[in-house]
């Protein structure tokens, strides 16, 4: 089955590490996202890609990084300079062009600790 | 500028009473409408979308939605509410006067049905 799937499912940081969340998605899809969400909170951007080798920021990109090497697959890193990184991290992937909406992972709770 | 707006932080509905969740967009072009649900710790789960033609779209769970161009809003509606329907209620746009866009998601709804 075609689908997105986010590892691990629950994730803890110490203070100063940096740590990488995975994203990978067999639907052949050209654009992939990652949006982050606090409790109570709605869906705010991170970074995107619509293209191998491309990314944008997002609204919220300062302390992530991410990278886009393969179509099927975008990491996102945060990094030690990410001062408030606990949340649930949620990464989507679409057909970049016409009325299509986003396949979304099952995400992944980040705690630091 | 495209932007979408949910007024309602929580509704809060009888099982059996039939449900509203509000939305309403802006955009500069034609609109793409979506809504999609949250269950807790899970991923966003697509319930249905507008692209064009029948104002009235329906969706998966029983969910239907009214597209009104007038009013600019995509309210989520069902005629009975179950208790399985609790969850978080995310309206979403995309502007089709750019190729390039993304889609906007609102601030979610949180839909508590009560026994």
């Amino acid at each position: 089955d075609g689908g997105i799937t986010q590892s691990p499912k629950y994730l803890f940081r110490k203070e100063g590490q940096n740590v990488t969340l995975s994203c990978e998605q067999n639907l052949n899809h050209d654009a992939m996202y990652w949006y982050r969400q606090d409790p109570g909170q709605g869906l705010r951007l991170i970074y995107y890609s619509q293209i191998v080798n491309d990314f944008q920021k997002g609204d919220i990109a300062e302390g992530y990084s991410v990278s886009r090497e393969k179509k099927e697959s975008f990491p996102l890193t945060v990094t030690s300079a990410q001062k408030n990184p606990t949340a649930f991290y949620l990464c989507a992937s679409s057909i970049e062009a016409g009325n299509y909406g986003y396949t979304f992972g099952s995400g992944t709770r980040l705690t630091v600790v | 500028a495209q932007s979408v707006a949910q007024p309602e932080d929580q509704v809060n509905v009888a099982e059996g009473n039939p449900l509203t969740v509000k939305c309403t967009y802006s955009v500069s072009g034609n609109p793409y409408l979506f809504w999609y649900v949250q269950y807790p710790n899970r991923g966003l789960q697509f319930l249905l979308k507008y692209i064009t033609g029948d104002n009235l779209v329906k969706g998966s769970y029983g969910f239907e939605a009214e597209f009104n161009k007038s009013q600019t809003s995509f309210h989520l509606k069902k005629p009975s509410a179950l208790v399985s329907d609790s969850a978080l209620y995310f309206c979403a746009v995309r502007d089709t006067y750019s190729s390039a866009s993304k889609i906007i998601f609102g601030s979610g709804t949180r839909l508590s049905i009560r026994p």
